[in-house]
């Protein structure tokens, strides 16, 4: 069964500083990758996703994340970090027709 | 541009009480999904649902929870007698085929058993 997991539950940086989400997964079968944001009080949105094809994918608010199979590795970035960018991210992977599964998720604090 | 919504965002209700949370999916998904979330804890899958059936659900998912598409547009999850541990977050999603695509989420329910 695949599973994610989320090193750190809570990364804080400061604004302007390099943001550096982890997120490790397992699948028996090449997976589908996706990070999700949740702002407070909000719903799921999606961030970027990896299917197939170019392993470094390019998401939504400047986040890019990269597909390294050798370290079952799907890290999320932002050379940048905007106070707007504080929220909750989930890694979350598809196996085959499986549903989605979450990380516990990663909350992003960015200090002024 | 096309969103899930749900209905209410807050719910409180008294244990052993019976709860039905609504979901009105994308029109033109086929696939519909109930996840939740307990405060401080991961987004868990509950159920997938599709061709008015379910496809899939977890252990979460025992007797006391029931899934339907009463008409062409809602999809709802009842709990039928709520417990304190049912208190969470509760997400609806659509898709519109399984695999590798995205999933649309709603803004959730927080219900609030007491």
């Amino acid at each position: 069964a695949q599973s994610v997991t989320q090193l750190g539950s809570h990364v804080s940086v400061s604004e302007g500083a390099l943001v550096l989400l982890r997120c490790n997964y397992s699948s028996s079968v090449p997976p589908y990758l996706f990070w999700y944001v949740q702002y407070p009080n909000q719903g799921l949105q999606l961030l970027l996703k990896y299917t197939t094809g170019a392993t470094l994918v390019k998401g939504i608010n400047g986040f890019e994340a990269e597909f390294k199979k050798s370290e079952t590795s799907f890290h999320l970035t932002k050379p940048s970090a905007h106070m707007s960018d504080a929220a909750e991210y989930f890694c979350a992977v598809i196996s085959g027709n499986t549903p989605l599964v979450f990380g516990k998720g990663t909350r992003l604090s960015v200090i002024a | 541009e096309p969103e899930v919504t749900q209905t209410p965002s807050h719910q409180v209700t008294q244990m052993g009480q019976e709860v039905i949370l609504r979901c009105v999916p994308i029109s033109n998904h086929l696939y519909f999904y109930w996840y939740r979330q307990i405060l401080g804890q991961k987004v868990e899958f509950l159920v997938s649902f599709y061709n008015n059936e379910i496809s899939e659900k977890s252990e979460i998912f025992d007797d006391q929870f029931s899934v339907e598409r009463p008409d062409g547009s809602n999809f709802t999850l009842k709990i039928r007698s709520t417990k304190l541990e049912d208190s969470a977050m509760y997400f609806c999603a659509s898709s519109e085929a399984r695999g590798n695509t995205e999933a649309f989420f709603g803004q959730g329910t927080r219900l609030t058993v007491v």
